[in-house]
Order: C-alpha cells, then sequence, then structure tokens
C-alpha cells in the first residue's frame, strides 16, 4: 500500500518564501504530482517528479529524493492568491492511481 | 478544447438513493478516473477505466460501480447512499503525463 505525509497548515507571510514537505511510503513508485486546491474547486496540476532533482517551474519548485522517500513544494514570492490546500499525490508502479496526502492547507497573510 | 466536463456540479439526495454522476474527459483521453473527497481530506481513488476496461479498483464497497461508454464519457453510480457518502465526487481525464480533474459534484445526502 500506500501512505503519504504532509502537514495539516501552514502560514506565511505575503512575498515570503514556503516550503512544504511530503514522505511518502510506498510499495510502487511511478512519479510524484502536486496539486493546488482552492475551497470548492477542483485540483489544479502544478508539478511532476519522476526522477531525482528539482524542477521549477516559475515561482513554483518541486524536489525529489526516491531514496529517502520525499519530496517538498517551494512556493516562492507568496501572493494572496496562494491561499489554498496543496496536494501531494503518488502514482503507483501499475500507473493507474494516485495516491493523496491529506492536503496541505496553506495561509498567507498580508 | 473543452476540459474535463462533469454534471451535476450539486446534488441532494436521501440515504437509500441512489445517484449517477456523469463525466466527459478531454477529447482524445481514453481513460477516465474516478476521486472521493471527503471535506478537509485528500481525493481516495475509487476507480480507473480505460479504452471501457476497469483497469484499477479502489477500497470502496460494491455499492460504487462504474462504466465507460465508446466515446470515453463515464459514469459512477452510488446504491443505497449513506450519509458518508457525502462528498466532491472528482473526475480526472488521464493520459501518460498526468492527470486533468473535472470541478467535481458535490453530492450531499441528508
Amino acid at each position: 500500500g500506500q501512505n503519504i505525509d504532509q502537514p495539516t497548515e501552514m502560514t506565511a507571510t505575503e512575498g515570503a518564501i514556503v516550503q512544504i514537505n511530503c514522505t511518502y511510503q510506498t510499495s510502487g513508485f511511478n512519479g510524484l504530482f502536486w496539486y493546488q486546491q482552492h475551497a470548492g474547486e477542483a485540483p489544479t496540476f502544478l508539478s511532476y517528479n519522476v526522477l531525482d532533482g528539482l524542477e521549477e517551474k516559475g515561482r513554483f519548485s518541486s524536489f525529489l529524493s526516491r531514496s529517502k522517500g520525499y519530496s517538498y513544494l517551494l512556493l516562492k514570492e507568496l501572493q494572496m492568491k496562494d491561499s489554498a490546500s496543496y496536494l501531494c499525490a503518488v502514482r503507483g508502479a501499475a500507473g493507474n492511481k494516485l495516491t493523496f496526502g491529506g492536503g496541505t492547507r496553506v495561509l498567507v497573510k498580508p | 478544447d473543452a476540459g474535463v466536463t462533469q454534471s451535476p456540479t450539486h446534488l441532494i439526495k436521501t440515504r437509500g438513493q441512489q445517484v449517477t454522476l456523469r463525466c466527459s474527459p478531454i477529447s482524445g483521453h481514453k481513460s477516465v478516473s474516478w476521486y472521493q473527497q471527503v471535506l478537509g481530506q485528500g481525493p481516495q481513488f475509487i476507480f480507473q477505466y480505460y479504452e471501457k476496461e476497469e483497469r484499477g479498483r479502489g477500497n470502496f464497497p460494491d455499492r460504487f460501480s462504474a462504466r465507460q461508454f465508446p466515446n470515453y464519457s463515464s459514469e459512477l453510480n452510488v446504491n443505497a447512499l449513506l450519509l458518508g457518502d457525502s462528498a466532491l465526487y472528482l473526475c480526472a481525464s488521464t493520459s501518460r503525463d498526468g492527470y486533468t480533474f473535472g470541478s467535481g459534484t458535490r453530492l450531499t445526502v441528508v
């Protein structure tokens, strides 16, 4: 099976940087996804890592270490609109499903 | 191109009733997945279908069933509704590159 852990809630100030950690234990691994979800809306894709290292996309970066079962999402130059839940999800070896963590709610304060 | 469309957006049902939720994937995508998201939690995998065949099933009771049609649209059926079935039901159009979610159907069971 899969077990994915991420912090429940984080608070940061507008303009600052926040790092959301995700640890996972899986019986198979075929990539790790990060999604952003505003309240009552669908998750929207942010990043995908399948190899170790850092993927950068504008203000968002994501890092993966497969040997440690660890990923993080880095949000830079925080804006008020970044207040949302951030979901870490692992795709299993069969490639037929995502297993999600519980989500990290990020609150950006002025 | 249209994204993933789901219908209805909201509905309210009574315990014991049956419900059918509908999803149309992104044009050209042949795979659809269904997820249940209870308030405050991450989405949980229910089913994946590819080319009208079930390719994966999550840990849900037999009251949950689904099918995919020749045009790759899909239906999720839930029988004998329980209060605990109240959730946001998300459909994801899946390709090798990842998953695109629809806006979901908010089901409330009273």
